[in-house]
This record gives structure tokens, sequence and C-alpha cells, in this order.
């Protein structure tokens, strides 16, 4: 059973530019949230997306965007980038249902902004 | 203000010794993890706990949730046991999806 997929795995940005990582779940799983850390401020969780519907966001600014399509797969953006933007991107798949929702992490997307 | 504080944030240990790390939270919560993450940033959860205690080989999670606190233990610990641990907690009903809040992390050194 194939894992979570993250791409790309490595990226450089320049200030101002926008980005978009993309995140394939586990077979059947529903549910795909991100995460973003960082060594000042380690893991922070962005937001959740369960049957193409945001469920739960963070506390990150608009200019931190995500979506999902019909077939589980998500795609998170961030615009206008900043210099403190650069990070680990991490998602993570679950099946979501109630009390179960272990969650099963991507490698991560490295994000450097120059 | 942190919602979950780990315990210790370092820790070296010799081979073959038992280990405790601590997690305590001060929010209402539907579920804790323990998250290992080794060098190069792959994340992989160990335990999902919503009361009681779990056994995965050689690792040991418990959470009392009257105290708020979980511990990890590990127990004859290996130089490949040499990882970040975090803590998280799921907030709220189980029917809100996975928002979370993370401990700083305890970075495990095992020396062989």
């Amino acid at each position: 059973k194939a894992g979570v997929t993250q791409t790309p795995r490595y990226l450089i940005k320049t200030r101002g530019q926008q980005v978009t990582l993309s995140c394939s779940p586990i077979s059947g799983h529903r549910s795909v949230s991100w995460y973003q850390q960082t060594p000042g401020q380690g893991l922070q969780f962005l937001f959740e997306y369960f049957s193409e519907t945001q469920r739960n966001k963070g506390n990150f600014p608009g200019r931190f965007s995500g979506r999902q399509f019909s077939n589980s797969r998500s795609e998170m953006n961030v615009s206008t980038l900043e210099l403190g933007d650069s990070a680990l991107y991490l998602c993570a798949s679950s099946l979501a249902r109630i009390n179960t929702g272990e969650l099963f992490f991507g490698e991560g997307s490295r994000l450097t902004v120059l | 203000k942190n919602e979950v504080e780990q315990s210790p944030q370092n820790l070296t240990a010799q081979e073959g010794e038992f280990i405790t790390i601590n997690c305590s939270y001060s929010v209402g919560i539907s579920a804790l993890h323990w998250l290992q993450q080794h060098p190069g940033g792959g994340i992989v959860s160990l335990f999902m706990l919503s009361s009681g205690k779990k056994k995965h080989g050689r690792l040991i999670a418990t959470i009392n949730i009257q105290e708020k606190h979980s511990s990890l233990h590990i127990t004859a610990s290996h130089p490949r046991d040499s990882a970040v641990y975090i803590c998280a907690v799921r907030l709220g009903a189980s029917n809100t999806g996975n928002q979370f809040y993370f401990g700083t992390g305890t970075s495990l050194t095992v020396i062989p």
C-alpha cells in the first residue's frame, strides 16, 4: 500500500512569489491535514480537508490556503512568500472516522524563501 | 502560553537504559498522539491514545485523562531510537477533525 506522497520534496522561491505544494493521501483516506514545521515555532497545524471541505484551520494568515480534490489529493498554496515561510511543510492523511484518525505523514516539502 | 508541554527537551541515554518522556496538556482533548521524527524530517505516528495504555514492541505509552498527562516509555533503548519525539493533542469532540496542538519535542540520543 503506497504511503502519503508529497511533491515537490525541495524547492527554493524568492520573496513575493507564490508556491503550490501537493499531497496524495493513502488510498481510501479522505482526510488530509497540513502542518508547518520551523526551528523556532516547531510543528503547527495549518488546516484539514475532508471530502473537499475545509474542516479546521489553524492560526495562519490568509496567504495560506488549500483545497482538496474529489480523489482526496490536496494542495496548499502560499501567496506573497515571506522569508519566515521557509519551513518544512508536512501533510498527513487519515481515515477520519470518529475515534480513529491515526495519522500517516508524508516526507514533507522543504521550502526555502530567499 | 503553550497548550502542550514536554519534558525533558533533550535526553541522552546509554544503550539499554529505560527512557521516559513526559507530556502535559492544558486543554480538553479527544486523543493524544506520540510521533517520532528522524533527521531528514519524516514523521511516524507511534501511538494514538484516548485512555489507558498501549504497547508496541519496546515502546509503551500511557495517558491519564484526569491529570492531563501522558508518558512515552522506551525499554532497552537502542541507538536507532535516537530521534525527536513529539506529543500532539487533538482538540475537542471527535467529530471536529484533526485540529492539533504540538509539544516542542524531546530530542533523544542513545549512545552505544
